[in-house]
């Protein structure tokens, strides 16, 4: 069974910096693209970054310059490590897996629970 | 950058009649590999997104069949054959045509 585990998530003030996790399990992590999406309360979704497996990185231009995706296929772990927060960073932020697989489907279909990031003075 | 318009952004809807969502895009989602990626989910409060649909009609594992997709180029359709209480929640279309990704603004299905 397919799972995923965000953590990481506070109460920050703008300016500070968090690095959230997602730990995986149920397939073999190094093989997938993985994502970070968020949604801010009340809000829709928002696509923050994608990893490949050949660890290419794609940013939203919100978060360019200022949040990094790196994985640890040696842990099957997901991080975004989250720099110089602002308030209109606060979120839920899940992660998610990619589709995969034999043809190379991209469209997230495994999905966390989420974490929550709050950015306030 | 790609950009996907929804609409309706609200729709009320009736127990067993259909329904449908568009979501068009200001550019062609068509792959380097020749597919096209746009996909449909949909979020009931309190819970994460639910992938149903992806490359434009596909169905994802476990999603009743009432659930479809059509559309080609930059025009794209969800249909819910007969809806069911349990449909009710926020539908967003999602392209993944570029490795910068994007969501369309979401439409609230209301019984």
């Amino acid at each position: 069974e397919v799972q995923l585990l965000e953590s990481g998530g506070d109460f920050v003030q703008p300016g500070e910096s968090l690095r959230l996790s997602c730990a995986a399990s149920g397939f073999t992590f190094s093989n997938y693209v993985m994502n970070w999406v968020r949604q801010a309360p009340g809000k829709g979704l928002e696509w923050v970054a994608t990893i490949s497996s050949a660890f290419h990185t794609y940013y939203a231009d919100s978060v360019k310059g200022r949040f990094t995706i790196s994985r640890d296929n040696s842990q099957n772990t997901l991080f975004l490590q989250m720099n110089s927060l602002r308030a209109e960073d606060t979120a839920l932020y899940f992660c998610a897996k990619d589709i995969g697989g034999p043809a190379g489907d991209l469209a997230p279909d495994y999905w966390g629970q989420g974490t929550l990031v709050t950015v306030s003075s | 950058d790609i950009v996907l318009t929804q609409t309706p952004l609200s729709s009320p809807v009736t127990l067993g009649q259909p329904a449908s969502i568009s979501c068009r895009s200001s550019q062609s989602l068509i792959h380097t590999d020749g597919n096209t990626y746009l996909s449909w989910f949909q979020q009931r409060p309190g819970q994460p997104p639910r992938l149903l649909i992806y490359k434009i009609s596909n169905r994802f594992s476990g999603v009743p069949d009432r659930f479809s997709g059509s559309g080609a180029g930059t025009e794209f359709t969800l249909t819910i054959n007969r809806v069911e209480a349990e449909d009710v929640g926020v539908y967003y279309c999602m392209h993944t045509a570029r490795m910068y990704r994007s969501f369309g603004q979401g439409t609230k299905l209301e019984i």
